[in-house]
């Protein structure tokens, strides 16, 4: 199976801050991640989608970069609304794998 | 504006057995594949298993093969997951997705609010 690891785990910060996080495969899955945000008590949201390149709807702050086994998740000027856990997920192989989740607090 | 709505959790014994649902509406169902994720208390995400277009390939995690299996109904737009010999290590809210027309290489999007499911003595 493909590991997928998140860090940090978690993450304080305030309102304007920029952030990144950052998603490591245990192997090659080229560009095939897709990014996930969940506020407490509600469903997952697809952020982003490398493997598509899709980004319908979600603010210009949010952007992703990398391929191969490094991907990251920035977002450039941090809103209250963006305080969230955020996960990343492999679409290259079965089973399909989730990183663990990254927990961004408000400093 | 395309939807998912789980339905079939509730609380249960240990070793006992329960049915999801998840039921589309808004778009054209038998055109893609769809997941199920779950979610215990507390912690991340788990994939759980895959069902493609048309439901002739079937994937699941490891762990819960042989427990769990999951099928589809392109006549009543859904998706079930049929979960047996459950233990308290299956308690976790549960999430039905939509996934591309493949099982592979897609957009995960969207997901349904969930359904609960507690497994408690």
């Amino acid at each position: 199976d493909i590991q997928m690891t998140q860090s940090p785990s978690s993450l304080s910060a305030s309102v304007g801050d920029r952030v990144t996080l950052t998603c490591r495969a245990s192997q090659n899955i080229a560009t095939y991640v897709n990014w996930y945000q969940q506020k407490p008590g509600e469903a997952p949201q697809l952020l982003i989608s490398s493997i598509l390149s899709f980004q319908s709807g979600v603010p210009t702050r949010f952007s992703v970069s990398g391929s191969g086994t490094e991907f990251t998740l920035s977002i450039s000027s941090l809103q209250p609304e963006d305080f969230a856990t955020y996960y990343c997920q492999q679409g290259h192989s079965m089973p399909i794998t989730f990183g663990q989740g990254t927990r961004l607090e408000i400093k | 504006q395309d939807q998912l709505v789980e339905s079939g959790g509730g609380v249960v014994q240990p070793g006992m057995s329960l049915r999801l649902s998840c039921t589309a509406s808004g778009f054209t169902f038998g055109h893609y594949s769809f997941y199920w994720v779950r979610q215990a208390p507390g912690k991340g995400l788990d994939w759980v298993a895959g069902i493609s277009y048309d439901g002739s390939e079937t994937h699941y995690a490891e762990s819960l093969k042989g427990r769990f299996t999951i099928s589809r109904d392109n006549s009543r737009n859904t998706v079930y997951l049929q979960m047996d010999s459950l233990t308290v290590e299956d308690t976790a809210v549960y999430y039905c997705a939509r996934a591309g027309a493949r099982l592979l290489r897609s957009r995960v999007d969207p997901w349904g609010p969930g359904t609960l499911v507690a497994v408690t003595s």
